[in-house]
């Protein structure tokens, strides 16, 4: 069971070039997740997704597009890389289960992280 | 809105010491989750545990034990007898019910000296 696995561990990219960061889930989740870790600032949501086309911003949206084709994927593009997206990525998956009791679900599972630098 | 506080940015400890780490939240929902992750110095996230917002029992989980109280929205996380493996860093995250987002505090760094 590979849980969530994220591609590649480490990039580094020249201002103005794009990416794609990928990011895949073998646990049927129906959640899955981008965000980036910035020392001192926790992590922070950039886009989710509800299930395969559904997907929405979080609070740090601009500069990245997502899209979701497939349960199991979620990749995340960058655009136009700038020195401002520096950082950690880290993708994440969770399940969604609904009870007699109301809605609940699981933890997150969330991939290794990939480092980039944008210089 | 919602929010995770983490007030204490670095704590260090002698080995053997216990340590509590404070967690402080607001919400408006009254269907939440509360969880922590471990972020050792390899990188990766590590969940610890999950808390609904309809079940106030403390938790004891070996060296670990989590104290949350709605009352002063706060869900600390407390190691005893603290050893090395457990420098890390430590998140608090909060997820509104019916969604997969979590929102982090800013991390608490932890270094316990040998």
């Amino acid at each position: 069971n590979a849980g969530v696995t994220q591609t590649p561990k480490f990039q580094v990219l020249k201002t103005g070039q794009s990416m794609t960061l990928q990011c895949a889930q073998d646990m049927n989740h129906e959640y899955m997740s981008w965000y980036r870790q910035d020392p001192g600032m926790g992590l922070r949501l950039i886009h989710y997704s509800v299930g395969a086309g559904i997907t929405d911003q979080g609070e740090v949206p601009n500069g990245y597009n997502v899209s979701r084709s497939t349960t199991e994927d979620f990749p995340l593009r960058l655009l136009s890389a700038a020195p401002s997206q520096t950082s950690v990525y880290f993708c994440a998956s969770s399940l969604h289960a609904q009870t007699g009791f109301g809605a609940w679900g699981t933890e997150a599972f969330f991939g290794q992280g990939t480092r980039l630098t944008v210089v | 809105a919602q929010k995770v506080t983490q007030a204490q940015t670095e704590i260090s400890v002698v080995e053997k010491e216990d340590v509590t780490l404070d967690c402080v939240y607001e919400t408006r929902d009254t269907t939440y989750y509360l969880f922590w992750y471990k972020q050792p110095p390899s990188g990766e996230l590590v969940f610890l545990i999950r808390r609904n917002s309809f079940d106030e029992q403390n938790e004891i989980s070996g060296r670990y034990s989590w104290n949350f109280q709605k009352s002063t929205s706060s869900f600390n996380f407390t190691i005893t007898a603290s050893q090395v493996v457990d420098s890390a860093v430590y998140f608090c995250a909060l997820r509104k019910g019916n969604t997969g987002k979590l929102i982090f505090g800013q991390g608490t760094t932890l270094q316990v000296k040998p």
